[in-house]
């Protein structure tokens, strides 16, 4: 089955212990992204990546690292997470590269930050 | 600046009842428009897509979209709606000069009920 898997789906930490949201997919997909939603704000970009080794900036990367080393997994990593980074997480790949491509997300990440 | 509004964040509706959710979007570029439904405690899942042709697109479990150029909008309908149609529905928009942005409204939830 085709789909985009994250782990974990729950989380629950404390403030500057450093943790991995990772991500895969199972679809070949060279373009990944990774998006937070907040209540009233929809989804926002942190980053992604167009393929291997290539990944840039989206709207909210401010306190987020991301690799990009194999073409299947593309993890989020909070090196020191904070209470704003509280939120929904979603990964999404897509076929191909260009802006007329839809996106198949993961069922999400759920992160509390104390 | 490119920016994607969905002018209301909550519909009730009752069974059978017919649903129209709006989008408008600004950008002095051509663009590509998605609708999205995230049910509870799932990731996103495609509904529609507006590439180009005709402006009347028609998704999944019965939905559909009208494109419309002249006032930037992209409004979702469904002529008679489900209790399983509870869920929240994004419009997501993508603009040609970035191909690998994809922005999303706040959200609309909508609730039906029997």
């Amino acid at each position: 089955e085709a789909q985009v898997t994250q782990n974990p789906r729950y989380l629950i930490t404390v403030t500057g212990k450093k943790l991995t949201v990772t991500c895969s997919q199972n679809m070949n997909h060279e373009y990944m992204s990774w998006y937070r939603q907040d209540p009233g704000l929809g989804l926002r970009q942190i980053y992604y990546s167009m393929n291997v080794e290539v990944t840039d900036k989206g709207d909210v990367p401010e306190g987020y690292k991301v690799s990009r080393k194999e073409k299947r997994n593309f993890p989020l990593i909070l090196e020191s997470p904070s209470p704003n980074q509280t939120s929904l997480y979603f990964c999404a790949s897509s076929l191909g590269q260009g802006a007329n491509q839809p996106q198949h997300f993961g069922d999400g990440t759920r992160l509390s930050i104390l | 600046a490119q920016s994607v509004t969905q002018l209301d964040s909550q519909v009730p509706v009752f069974e059978e009842a017919p649903v129209e959710l709006r989008c408008n979007y600004s950008s002095s570029v051509s663009v590509y428009l998605f609708w999205y439904v995230q049910y509870p405690n799932q990731g996103l899942q495609l509904l529609l897509k507006y590439l180009s042709g005709s402006t009347l697109v028609k998704g999944i479990n019965g939905f559909e979209a009208e494109f419309n150029k002249s006032q930037t909008s992209f409004h979702l309908r469904k002529p008679s709606v489900h209790i399983s149609d509870t869920a929240e529905y994004f419009c997501a928009v993508s603009f040609l000069y970035n191909d690998y942005k994809l922005s999303f409204g706040a959200g609309t939830t909508v609730t039906v009920r029997a």
